[in-house]
């Protein structure tokens, strides 16, 4: 069984642009959250998705958003692009989402504002 | 707002030596999960904690979570160099926000 799969795995953007990443979750995950991880910083938690509800959100702007498709994947966007944003942004799937699920975690998009 | 204290922030170690990482609660958490991050790498879960005083052993790396859920820890026995990474725990709160602690960066001597 593959593991939870991101592209691109690594992407230079330039302030003010607007940027897609996505996710696959492993196959009967229903669930999908997204991190951004700044170097030398935990991941910080950005939305998660759960049968294509939002289920949670983070501490962060209107220029994050997301979705879930039926197929649970998903897809983080990000509009207006600041320096700050330059992070590993991870995909995490789990079966059901919620308190005491594992997070599976995949490589991550490494996002390069410049 | 509910804070959660991890600490060390940096822990250098000989191998063979023992290591152990602690995270602190204002509050009382549901439960708690450790993951492991190698350098370059992405987290990757270890061990789910949610009874009172509950305590789990993997091998060489035995969890805790304290009576008062309020607290838990992660004891390595005899570091190797394959423990080197970041340890952190994770929580959920009443709103689905899975938050992350600050993380442990252990580094190991051969």
């Amino acid at each position: 069984d593959a593991g939870v799969t991101q592209s691109p795995t690594h992407l230079i953007k330039t302030r003010g642009q607007h940027v897609t990443l996505r996710c696959s979750p492993i196959s009967g995950h229903k669930s999908v959250s997204w991190y951004q991880q700044v170097l030398g910083q935990g991941p910080q938690f950005i939305f998660q998705y759960y049968e294509k509800e939002e289920r949670g959100r983070g501490n962060f702007p209107d220029r994050f958003s997301a979705r879930q498709f039926p197929n649970y994947s998903s897809e983080l966007n990000v509009n207006a692009l600041l320096l700050g944003d330059s992070a590993l942004y991870l995909c995490a799937s789990s079966l059901v989402g919620g308190a005491g699920n594992e997070q599976f975690f995949g490589p991550g998009t490494r996002l390069t504002v410049l | 707002g509910q804070q959660v204290m991890q600490i060390p922030q940096y822990q250098h170690v000989q191998e063979g030596e023992d290591f152990t990482t602690y995270c602190n609660s204002s509050t009382t958490l549901s439960n708690i999960q450790w993951y492991k991050q190698r350098p370059g790498g992405h987290p990757v879960f270890l061990i789910q904690l949610v009874k009172s005083g509950e305590v789990k052993k993997q091998k060489r790396l035995t969890f805790q979570f304290g009576e008062a859920k309020k607290n838990s820890s992660l004891h390595i026995t005899a570091t190797q160099t394959t423990d080197v990474g970041t340890y952190f725990c994770v929580w959920m709160d009443s709103s689905y926000k899975l938050i992350f602690g600050s993380g442990t960066r252990l580094l190991v001597r051969p």
